[in-house]
């Protein structure tokens, strides 16, 4: 059974801190993993895809890191904005079109 | 373009009525999937197509759920019939190619609530 966590569950954070957190999923049968941002009652959208190990990207103030061998990634928030707060969703991709979904990290950044 | 587009964006029906959503993709994207999220399971994947032709159906519940894509513009995922339990937000998406590398697209959502 493929897994993938997401870990905090949910974080919340001042304005002006940076933060991070996990995406863990299987190491073996890798293709690619998304970030993706999702706001309440909006749609999920496309933050990142990386599809080699260490893999580094970065938009703006939020970059991700990635290792394929241990099976994780990273997503980082540099100086937390309120507009950050949404869900951070990973998706992990095997060969094909097999994808899972981890449950989201649901981040607060209070003013 | 105008994005995924999905209707309606939220549904309340009766158990054991006929559920319809719909789903019209970015212009030009072969591939299309329907998701459901809920908040014990998340986000799954319950089928995709390419060009109009179901590739992977198996993460359909069961019997009562059917999708199908009589054109490049337009899809449906329908429940016959509906039971509370289906209550969830289903997400259609889009994409251009098959890659593990490309983005999909998603829609707004239609949040289902079956009474």
């Amino acid at each position: 059974i493929l897994n993938v966590e997401q870990s905090p569950q949910s974080l919340h954070v001042q304005e002006g801190d940076s933060t991070n957190f996990t995406c863990s999923f299987p190491s073996s049968n890798f293709y690619a993993l998304h970030w993706y941002r999702w706001e309440t009652a909006k749609s999920p959208e496309a933050l990142f895809v990386m599809t080699l190990n260490g893999d580094e990207k970065k938009k703006g103030r939020i970059s991700a890191t990635l290792n394929t061998k241990e099976g994780y990634s990273y997503l980082y928030i540099k100086g937390s904005q309120p507009e950050d707060s949404a869900t951070y969703l990973c998706a992990f991709k095997t060969g094909g079109f097999k994808t899972i979904f981890g449950a989201g990290t649901r981040l607060f950044v209070k003013a | 373009d105008a994005g995924v587009i999905q209707s309606p964006r939220h549904e309340v029906t009766e158990m054991g009525q006929e559920v319809t959503l719909r789903c019209k993709p970015i212009s030009g994207h072969d591939y299309l999937f329907w998701y459901r999220q809920t908040m014990m399971r998340g986000l799954e994947l319950l089928i995709y197509f390419n060009n109009n032709v179901p590739i992977d159906d198996s993460g359909m519940p069961e019997d009562r759920f059917s999708a199908k894509m009589p054109n490049a513009s337009f899809s449906t995922l329908k429940i016959q019939p509906s039971e509370p339990r289906d209550s969830a937000v289903y997400f259609c998406a889009s994409s251009l190619l098959a890659g593990g590398g490309e983005t999909q697209y998603f829609g707004p959502g239609t949040r289902l609530l079956v009474l």
